[in-house]
């Protein structure tokens, strides 16, 4: 595998049921990130990584959890979800640059909250 | 706080003919600027960036973009289009860290969706 991948790509999942988005990042960069992509609006940045500590939480709403165990992985624990929630998930990823840090995207996974 | 204007939601050119997308920033500092694309059903593809010197810089797929200072705008252009570029293209801008943190964070556009008709 190489750059980042997302699995799984699809996922359709009731408001109870919990599931989790997984990431992982074969470039071995130092920074992870999760982006909502929502029709009709931009890219919102969810949650940061750097160095396996959380350093950004752009007020998301607790029933998205993430998990950051190493430098390569970083998972989206999703339970209780409304079907607004619904919308394409990007993990990316970035080398050690400061604010000019290009970031690499994996493919997404296509959250459905019936 | 750093913003992103994508004016054109949609835009239709022919095959062949020149593009130009439109992107205008608001940044208090020197910006890093990014011209990200996106194909249906995949993730962002970086396209090309511009983190300071040379204002026209050149990125993949026959892409080149202009950092304008003065109208703060970096627009992206295509000399001849291909029916491959169609696609939505995202114009991001970075923010410089405070307190010495290393992580980038990019806030984005609302995309260009480009059509490109035979």
């Amino acid at each position: 595998e190489t750059g980042v991948t997302q699995t799984p790509r699809h996922l359709v999942m009731g408001m109870t049921n919990k599931k989790s988005l997984k990431c992982e990042q074969h470039l071995g960069h130092n920074a992870m990130y999760w982006y909502k992509q929502s029709a009709k609006k931009p890219l919102e940045l969810m949650f940061v990584y750097s160095l396996e500590e959380r350093v950004e939480n752009n007020s998301v709403p607790s029933r998205f959890s993430p998990e950051c165990p190493n430098s390569s992985h970083l998972f989206l624990h999703l339970h209780t979800l409304q079907p607004e929630d619904s919308a394409l998930y990007l993990c990316a990823s970035s080398q050690d640059g400061g604010g000019g840090a290009p970031l690499f995207f994996g493919p997404g996974t296509r959250l459905t909250v019936l | 706080a750093q913003s992103v204007t994508q004016p054109d939601i949609h835009i239709t050119v022919s095959e062949g003919a020149s593009l130009e997308l439109r992107c205008n920033y608001s940044y208090g500092a020197t910006p890093y600027l990014f011209w990200y694309v996106q194909s249906p059903g995949q993730g962002l593809q970086l396209l090309l960036k511009y983190f300071s010197g040379d204002t026209l810089v050149q990125g993949i797929k026959g892409f080149e973009a202009e950092f304008k200072r003065s109208q703060s705008s970096f627009n992206l252009r295509k000399p001849s289009v291909h029916w491959s570029d169609a696609a939505e293209y995202f114009c991001a801008v970075g923010a410089s860290n405070a307190g010495g943190t290393s992580y980038g964070k990019l806030t984005f556009g609302q995309g260009t969706i480009l059509t490109v008709h035979p």
